[in-house]
């Protein structure tokens, strides 16, 4: 059974737009939660992460949304560029001294010009 | 570039032989974590080690095992290898508990 869940394989966005790529999860025991951006032929690369104890992480063009009562968060790309084209991975941190994350299957993020 | 490396980038070999990946962690990261990706699948934990010591095991079969040296560089070893096992593999490091930091991953292919 999935515990981090990210519904949309796909999404395409126009330049310049928003981009809104969503994760849910199924135990209200995790940590924090992280996003990565991840490149063909390349490791995933860590971008933003947030707390269970916040409900928003800003970091430049990249705002991450949790609402704990919904076990749902998202990620917020704005203004959306050609370059964030790739693949985005939620991951979870179930807590405590194991800090092994749990990911979704990831959601393929195109920006067209 | 994350400061993680690992090697080989490809490795291409046959069913029932054994391999090894090699992992370097960041400077100064004392956990290193193995994952393994399949087609259209997402990053599946493998096994932690901290400090020289396994920490928590995720979904490792039993065929696969691991282990970290004291200088902290790391070792995932695979044995009789079945055609499934055909992956991406990624190692990750952390301070502590923390966020990872990913390398850049062996793709292994098994004919």
């Amino acid at each position: 059974d999935q515990q981090v869940k990210q519904n949309s394989p796909s999404l395409s966005v126009q330049e310049g737009r928003i981009s809104i790529l969503n994760c849910d999860y199924t135990n209200s025991m995790f940590d924090y939660f992280l996003w990565y951006k991840k490149y063909p032929a390349e490791g995933p690369t860590f971008l933003i992460s947030i707390s269970s104890i916040k409900d928003k992480n800003e970091d430049g063009r990249f705002t991450v949304f949790l609402n704990k009562s919904a076990k749902h968060l998202s990620l917020h790309i704005v203004p959306s560029q050609p370059g964030d084209s790739a693949v985005y991975f939620c991951a979870a941190n179930p807590g405590g001294s194991q800090g092994n994350l749990i990911f979704g299957k990831g959601t393929k993020l195109s920006v067209k010009p | 570039d994350s400061g993680v490396t690992q090697t080989p980038k490809h490795l291409i070999t046959a069913t029932g032989q054994r391999v090894t990946l090699r992992c370097s962690p960041r400077s100064g990261d004392l956990s290193v974590y193995w994952y393994q990706q399949s087609l259209d699948q997402g990053l599946q934990f493998l096994i932690q080690y901290y400090n020289g010591e396994e920490r928590a095991k995720g979904n490792i079969l039993e065929r696969f095992s691991a282990q970290q040296f004291p200088d902290l560089h790391s070792e995932l070893n695979l044995s009789s290898l079945e055609l499934g096992d055909s992956a991406l593999y990624f190692c990750a490091s952390s301070v502590g508990v923390g966020t990872q930091y990913f390398g850049p991953g062996t793709r292994l292919t098994v004919l």
